[in-house]
């Protein structure tokens, strides 16, 4: 069963740093590409970047929003994804999901995590 | 960026009715296009992918058309279950988009 667990999230003044972990299992991680989403308080969904599968070289992908700011990674001796979150705003307060991206589905998101809350507020 | 205009914002219908939720892209994303249904405090879940497969296990009330840059799911009878917010997301090129959103009630 493929599983997506977050975790990371918190209270954090604007400009400190966070980083957020999506412990994934289920499925060989290397072959997918790993994204993430995120959702401010009652708005709409909103892509944050993108840690693709092995066979793209573990490329990476942002938002012109977190670009410079965020980065993603992965471990994958520990089936791991991550988002490190530098200079934070108050604008980056959100629930961020992990979702896997399906190459045998269009590239789809064919999985999402519960999410992980993340204030920034002073 | 490609920019995805979703309509309408909400809706209220009955159980039974026919409902349509539209999504149009501002450039041709060919058939790159899925739909997420999120409940209230869940997080998202697919419905549809490649614009009209339907995610294994979702009632086949549920379907999605379209190509190019227009785009529609369509329940063809509405259930008490089905109430949520539906987007739309685009998958062509970075950054992926999402539309604003579809609230949809049931009266």
């Amino acid at each position: 069963e493929v599983q997506l667990v977050e975790s990371g999230g918190g209270l954090v003044q604007p400009g400190e740093s966070l980083r957020l972990s999506c412990a994934a299992s289920g499925f060989t991680f290397s072959d997918h590409s790993m994204d993430w989403v995120r959702q401010a308080p009652g708005k709409g969904l909103e892509w944050v970047g993108r840690s693709k599968q092995k066979a793209e070289s573990y490329t990476t992908e942002y938002a012109a929003s977190v670009k410079g700011r965020f980065t993603t990674s992965r471990d994958g001796s520990k089936n791991s994804l991550y988002l490190q979150m530098n200079s934070l705003k108050t604008e980056d307060t959100a629930v961020y999901y992990c979702a896997r991206v399906n190459p045998s589905e269009n590239y789809s998101f064919d999985y999402w995590g519960q999410g992980t809350l993340v204030t920034v507020s002073s | 960026d490609i920019q995805m205009t979703q309509s309408p914002s909400s809706l209220s219908a009955s159980v039974g009715d026919r409902v349509t939720i539209t999504c149009r892209a501002s450039q041709d994303i060919r058939n790159d296009l899925d739909w997420h249904q999120q409940k209230p405090g869940k997080a998202p879940k697919r419905l549809i992918y490649a614009t009209s497969t339907l995610q294994s296990g979702v009632p086949s009330r549920f379907s999605g058309s379209g190509s190019g840059t227009d785009f529609t799911l369509t329940i063809s009878s509405l259930q008490p279950e089905d109430s949520a917010t539906y987007y739309c997301l685009q998958r062509n090129s970075y950054p992926l988009t999402f539309g604003g959103g579809t609230k949809v009630e049931i009266k």
